[in-house]
């Protein structure tokens, strides 16, 4: 397809149990974020890819959060021994450097919903 | 630390009048600032742009306005409709790490 595409778009788990999101982003596209959205609240930044750089993971919560992007591809964000707390929907996103707008493309998220 | 910040978490406008969003930011680094509107269970949906080095971009009607004296930001909706009310949120993109960072978000209800 032609935007980031999520999945999944939805996610019941138990806590405690570990879960894989997944992110393809726009074809071409170097950049790729990790935004996690709770009720009620803002785009939280979680990670960020740029190309071969060491990816920007100033945004991961706690060690249980994880990411991976295969090269300039797929991306997983992983979370382990899920809390009640990490329920949110999570956004990817992907842009080009070389924009001329700055604009930043978002997938649908993937709503997590921890029992 | 909040770069960007959006202190009107609500606002409610009459149909057909002007709808004004505002956003502070504190970091003089940010080389775009853009606008999305969020609707539930969908993605952010981009709305305009304005490049730092601009005061003003217009699309249709939507008019952004950058204030670099006041790092101020705001977008105008002219005339408002009830297909507008959405979550809008502004969001700055940081020119040497090209992190985007987003505001809280504010909830527009456009009344008919």
């Amino acid at each position: 397809g032609a935007g980031v595409s999520q999945s999944p778009s939805n996610k019941v788990t138990e806590k405690g149990k570990d879960v894989e999101l997944r992110c393809d982003p726009i074809s071409g596209h170097t950049a790729l974020y990790w935004y996690r959205q709770r009720l009620g609240q803002g785009l939280e930044f979680l990670i960020y890819f740029q190309g071969n750089s060491a990816p920007d993971k100033s945004g991961l919560p706690s060690d249980r959060f994880s990411a991976e992007r295969t090269g300039e591809s797929v991306s997983t964000l992983t979370i382990q021994r899920t809390q009640q707390e990490d329920s949110a929907v999570y956004l990817c996103a992907s842009s080009s450097q070389g924009t001329n707008t700055g604009e930043l493309f978002f997938g649908e998220g993937s709503r997590l919903t921890v029992l | 630390d909040q770069q960007v910040k959006q202190n009107s978490p609500s606002l409610s406008v009459q149909e057909g009048r002007i709808s004004i969003l505002n956003c502070d930011y504190t970091n003089s680094m940010f080389d775009y600032f853009l606008w999305y509107k969020k609707y539930p269970a969908e993605g952010p949906t981009f709305l305009i742009s304005i490049s730092s080095i601009k005061d003003k971009n217009e699309d249709g009607r939507f008019t952004v306005f950058l204030n670099k004296s006041a790092k101020h930001l705001s977008l105008h909706i002219v005339p408002s409709q009830p297909g507008d009310s959405a979550v809008y949120f502004c969001a700055a993109r940081d020119s040497g790490t090209y992190k985007y960072i987003f505001g809280t978000g504010t909830r527009l209800k456009v009344l008919a």
